[in-house]
C-alpha cells in the first residue's frame, strides 16, 4: 500500500482484556518497528523487526506484550491481561532496512484505552 | 542511554513569524531525524541529518545539525497555521541503526 496502515485506529479495553493491533508496513520494506506513546511524551521504542526476525524486543514492558511478524510483513502487537498504564498510541513504523540514510514512516497509531 | 532535550517545550507564534526549535543530545548524534505529529495522527517525516554541519530545507523548514553532533535546530519562515502541530526530534540510539530515541516534542501554535 500508499503509507504504513493500522488497525484499529481506536480501541477501548476493559482491564484485564486482551487486545490485538496489526500493523501493514510499506510493501518491501525489511525493517518494521513498534513505539508506545503516552500523552505527552514522545515515542518510546517497543520492539524491532527485521523481516521475520524479531531483533530486539528490549523495550516491551512487560511479559503480557508480545509481538509477531511470521511472514516478514504482517506484524501483530498483543496485549494480555490489559492494564490502565497500557493506554496509549501504539505506532508502527516501517523502512526498507534499518534507519540509517533511510527514511522511518510511521502509521497512524492504534489509540488504546483500558477502562 | 542517550536522552534528547526539545526546547521550548511549547510555542505560540502570530503569522509570518519566524521561529526555532532546538534539539540537544546528551551524547554524539548519529543520525538525527526531524517529525511532525498533528493531535491523534500519526508522525510525518521532515528531515534527516547525518553530518556535521549539515544543513536541509524543504518548502519554508530548514534543519541544522551542529559540527560536534550534539544539537539541531528547526527553523520556520514565515509561519502559517498549517505548520501548526507537534514537533519531534529522534536520534538513533547508540548507532543502533534501528532504535530511535525521541525527545518530549515541541507544541506549535500558529495564531492567523
Amino acid at each position: 500500500g500508499a503509507g504504513v496502515s493500522q488497525s484499529p485506529r481506536y480501541k477501548v479495553a476493559k482491564r484485564g482484556q486482551d487486545v490485538a493491533l496489526r500493523c501493514d508496513p510499506i510493501s518491501g520494506h525489511v525493517s518494521l518497528f513498534w513505539y508506545q506513546q503516552a500523552l505527552g511524551q514522545g515515542p518510546e521504542f517497543l520492539t524491532y523487526f527485521q523481516n521475520e526476525a524479531q531483533l530486539d524486543k528490549s523495550g516491551l514492558p512487560s511479559d503480557r506484550f508480545f509481538a509477531e511478524r511470521p511472514e516478514g510483513s504482517v506484524s501483530t502487537l498483543k496485549i494480555q491481561r490489559t492494564q490502565q498504564e497500557d493506554s496509549a498510541v501504539y505506532l508502527c513504523a516501517s523502512s526498507l532496512l534499518g534507519i540509517s540514510g533511510n527514511t522511518i514512516y510511521f502509521g497512524e497509531g492504534s489509540w488504546l484505552t483500558v477502562v | 542511554s542517550q536522552e534528547l532535550e526539545q526546547s521550548p517545550q511549547s510555542l505560540i507564534v502570530q503569522e509570518g513569524k519566524n521561529l526555532t526549535i532546538n534539539c540537544t543530545s546528551s551524547k554524539t548524534l548519529y543520525g538525527l531525524y526531524w517529525y511532525k505529529q498533528k493531535y491523534g495522527e500519526g508522525l510525518i517525516f521532515l528531515m534527516m541529518l547525518q553530518k556535521g554541519g549539515e544543513e536541509k530545507s524543504h518548502e519554508k523548514i530548514t534543519a541544522k545539525l551542529d559540527e560536534k553532533k550534539q544539537q539541531s535546530s528547526l527553523h520556520i519562515t514565515a509561519s502559517q497555521p498549517s505548520h501548526a502541530g507537534i514537533y519531534l526530534c529522534g536520534a538513533d540510539s547508540g548507532g543502533s541503526n534501528y532504535k530511535l530515541t525521541f525527545g518530549k516534542g515541541t507544541l506549535l501554535t500558529v495564531n492567523p
